[in-house]
């Protein structure tokens, strides 16, 4: 069985500059999650989703970071314009139910 | 809300040692508990789990007990190895939600 497929694996940009990370999770699962690790913290949850909607975006900042899972199956993550505190490694899991997660092994994110 | 309190790091061990690394959670109604356990270079991995009250969870030598009472999930291996040198997460998740709530993470060295 393929992973959760991320791209890309590094990018470094300057801040005020916009960024797009993307996500393929594991075929047929529904849940599809993007976590977001800054250094030395445990990671936190930016969006959920079930299928192509949204269960979850309590902690995502709206007025800069958008997602979207068009047809239920990869996802795109964006952030614009970006800041110096979102440098941070961005994580794509996916999910089949009942914490049988698969993690992607995530986006590193430096903002200059 | 949820938390996760994990016993801070960084931890060094000799190899063969015994290793504890202490969790304890905050959370409503009877959550599941995850260690995860992250490599260098790699994504985050399920290392064991639990879902009820005295259940244990084990794999690759690593154990940990769900302990009501004590609200606690501390992971215990009783002879580490070089191998096992990574960043160990707690984490745990409510039933019917599969959004993840994580600990700081705890960074392991051992040493030949």
């Amino acid at each position: 069985e393929a992973g959760v497929a991320q791209s890309p694996r590094y990018k470094i940009i300057e801040k005020r500059q916009s960024v797009a990370f993307w996500c393929n999770p594991i075929s047929g699962h529904a849940t599809l999650y993007w976590y977001q690790q800054i250094l030395g913290q445990g990671p936190k949850l930016l969006i959920q989703f079930q299928n192509n909607g949204v269960v979850d975006d309590s902690q995502l900042p709206k007025d800069r970071f958008s997602a979207e899972r068009l047809k239920g199956v990869d996802s795109t993550l964006k952030i614009q314009p970006a800041k110096l505190e979102d440098s941070a490694v961005y994580l794509c899991a996916s999910s089949q139910g009942q914490g049988g997660y698969t993690f992607g092994s995530g986006t590193r994110l430096t903002v200059v | 809300g949820n938390s996760v309190t994990q016993m801070e790091g960084p931890v060094t061990l000799s190899e063969e040692a015994f290793l504890t690394i202490n969790c304890t959670y905050t959370a409503t109604g009877y959550p599941s508990l995850f260690w995860y356990v992250q490599y260098p270079g790699e994504g985050l991995q399920l290392l064991l789990k639990a879902t009820k009250a005295d259940d244990k969870g084990s794999n690759k030598g690593f154990e940990a007990t769900y302990r009501k009472e004590t609200t606690s999930f501390h992971l215990e291996k009783g002879s580490v190895q070089v191998s096992d040198s990574a960043v160990y997460f707690c984490a745990l998740s409510n039933f019917g939600n599969e959004k993840l709530t994580f600990g700081t993470g705890t960074r392991l060295t051992i040493i030949p």
